[in-house]
C-alpha cells in the first residue's frame, strides 16, 4: 500500500519559487506521481504527473530522483492565486486505480 | 485537460429525507469513477468505487446500503445519500479516469457538491 508524506504546510511570498517534496517510498515499479492544488469548496485539480528524471509543463516541474522513493514539486514566481492545498498522490494499490489522499501541503503565499 | 461535472453544486435538505448527486464525464468515456468525501479542514476520503455495469465497491466502514452507487453508463454515477442525517453533511467530490496517450491514466476530479442536512 504506497502511501506519501509531505510537509504539513509552507510559507512563502509572491514570485519565490516554492519547492514541495514528497516521500512515497513504497511506490510501484509501474505506477507515477501524480500533484493536485485544491481550493477551498473545489475539488482537486490536476498539476503535474511523472514517472522518472523530470517533467515541465506550463503550470509546474517535477523532479524525481532515480531511487522514485520521493519526488519534488516546482512552482516558480508563485502568486497569491497559488495559495492552496498541494496533494502528491500514487495509486492507492498494484493495480488499483483508487488514489489515496494525505494531508497534503497548505501553501500560503503572502505579498 | 478532461472535465468532469457534478449537479448540483450544492443542496439542502431535511434530515431523512434522501439526495442524489449526479457526476458526469463531459468529454470522455470512464468506466471507473471514484466519490470522495472531504470534512472542513480534512483530506478527501475515498467513499467507493463506481464501476460501470457492475456493482459499486465500498471502502471499509462506508455504508452502502446508505450511499447507494449508480454507475448506468459511461459518463455518468450517481451517489445517492438515503436518509440523510445533519452527520452526513460534507462536501462530497467525484473524479474519473481519462484515458492519456501516455503510460498511465490520469484521475480528473469533478466541482464538488456541498450537501446540508438539516
Amino acid at each position: 500500500l504506497a502511501k506519501t508524506t509531505q510537509p504539513i504546510s509552507m510559507d512563502s511570498y509572491e514570485g519565490q519559487e516554492v519547492n514541495i517534496t514528497c516521500s512515497h517510498n513504497n511506490i510501484a515499479t509501474n505506477d507515477y506521481i501524480t500533484w493536485y492544488q485544491q481550493f477551498p469548496s473545489q475539488g482537486p485539480r490536476f498539476i503535474i504527473q511523472g514517472y522518472k528524471t523530470k517533467v515541465t509543463n506550463e503550470v509546474a516541474s517535477l523532479f524525481i530522483p532515480a531511487d522514485r522513493k520521493s519526488s519534488t514539486l516546482s512552482l516558480p514566481r508563485v502568486s497569491l492565486s497559488d495559495t492552496a492545498v498541494y496533494y502528491c498522490l500514487v495509486p492507492r494499490d498494484t493495480g488499483r486505480r483508487a488514489l489515496t489522499f494525505g494531508s497534503g501541503t497548505r501553501l500560503q503565499v503572502q505579498p | 485537460g478532461a472535465v468532469v461535472s457534478q449537479h448540483p453544486s450544492w443542496v439542502i435538505c431535511k434530515s431523512g429525507t434522501s439526495v442524489k448527486i449526479e457526476c458526469r464525464s463531459l468529454d470522455f468515456q470512464a468506466t471507473t469513477m471514484f466519490w470522495y468525501r472531504q470534512f472542513p479542514k480534512q483530506s478527501l476520503m475515498l467513499m467507493a468505487t463506481s464501476n460501470e455495469g457492475s456493482k459499486a465497491t465500498y471502502e471499509q466502514g462506508v455504508e452502502k446500503d446508505k450511499f447507494l452507487i449508480n454507475h448506468a453508463s459511461l459518463t455518468l454515477s450517481t451517489l445517492t445519500v438515503t436518509s440523510a442525517h445533519p452527520e452526513d453533511s460534507s462536501f462530497y467530490i467525484c473524479s474519473a479516469h481519462s484515458p492519456t496517450s501516455g503510460k498511465q491514466e490520469t484521475q480528473y476530479f469533478g466541482p464538488g457538491t456541498r450537501l446540508l442536512v438539516l
